[in-house]
């Protein structure tokens, strides 16, 4: 039950576009369409961003988007604003285990 | 409003046992699968354990044996209990709703910590 691989930061300045990865296997991202993203401000619970890889939930804004292409899925944020910084969060479907969270990407909003 | 209550974080001794409640209001339990996830002090989130609508139970290796996830449905309540604690469990624990249309945890509740430590 490997952790999903993210880079543990990144940042971009207002206005700008971001892409964070999260590298799986072909056991969990590779194999399923069922990634998902979650936000978390300090000191909070997390946030569902993004489901099934590109979805939207109700009221999460449309500057958030997702993808995936093998392993490895990716979210991208454009049009960064102040409170976009938080931690992000991928997780996968992953068969007969719980589910498989990516390790973490700190967002810095310069 | 829909939302998800966890209570019975405290601090406890390596070894010792405890049982985390997770209150649900304004949906039912045993509809959706339920799930804990963990988030140790600066570090990232873990799914420990899943339950799904039918009854069947998942953990992760890090628990097995130790943790069991259960729910109440008269009461609306999941529960994690934690046996043979260690320091290495200490952690915030989250309950999460699994939102069966996207499988996706959509309703996350605030946490309650549990520290290990003698």
């Amino acid at each position: 039950q490997s952790a999903l691989t993210q880079p543990a930061s990144v940042s971009g300045s207002p206005g700008q576009s971001i892409t964070i990865s999260c590298t799986g296997t072909s056991s969990d991202v590779g194999n399923y369409n069922l990634v998902s993203w979650y936000q978390q401000h300090p000191g909070k619970a997390p946030k569902l961003m993004i489901y099934e890889v590109s979805k939207r939930p109700s009221g999460v804004s449309n500057r958030f988007s997702g993808s995936k292409s093998g392993n490895t899925a990716s979210l991208t944020i454009s049009g960064l604003q102040a409170e976009d910084e938080a931690d992000y969060y991928c997780c996968s479907y992953a068969g007969s285990i719980p589910r498989v969270f990516g390790g973490g990407t700190k967002l810095t909003v310069l | 409003e829909v939302q998800l209550v966890e209570s019975g974080g405290t601090l406890i001794l390596p070894g010792g046992s405890l049982r985390l409640s997770c209150v649900a209001s304004g949906f039912t339990v045993n509809n959706n699968y339920m799930s804990w996830v963990r988030q140790a002090p600066g570090k990232g989130l873990e799914c420990v354990s899943i339950i799904y609508s039918g009854g069947s139970t998942y953990y992760a290796d890090s628990v097995k044996g130790r943790f069991t996830i259960s729910r109440d449905n008269s009461k609306n309540t999941l529960y994690l209990q934690m046996n043979s604690l260690r320091a290495e469990d200490t952690a915030t624990y989250y309950c999460a709703r699994g939102w069966v249309v996207g499988d996706a945890f959509d309703i996350w509740g605030q946490g309650t910590m549990v520290t290990v430590s003698s």
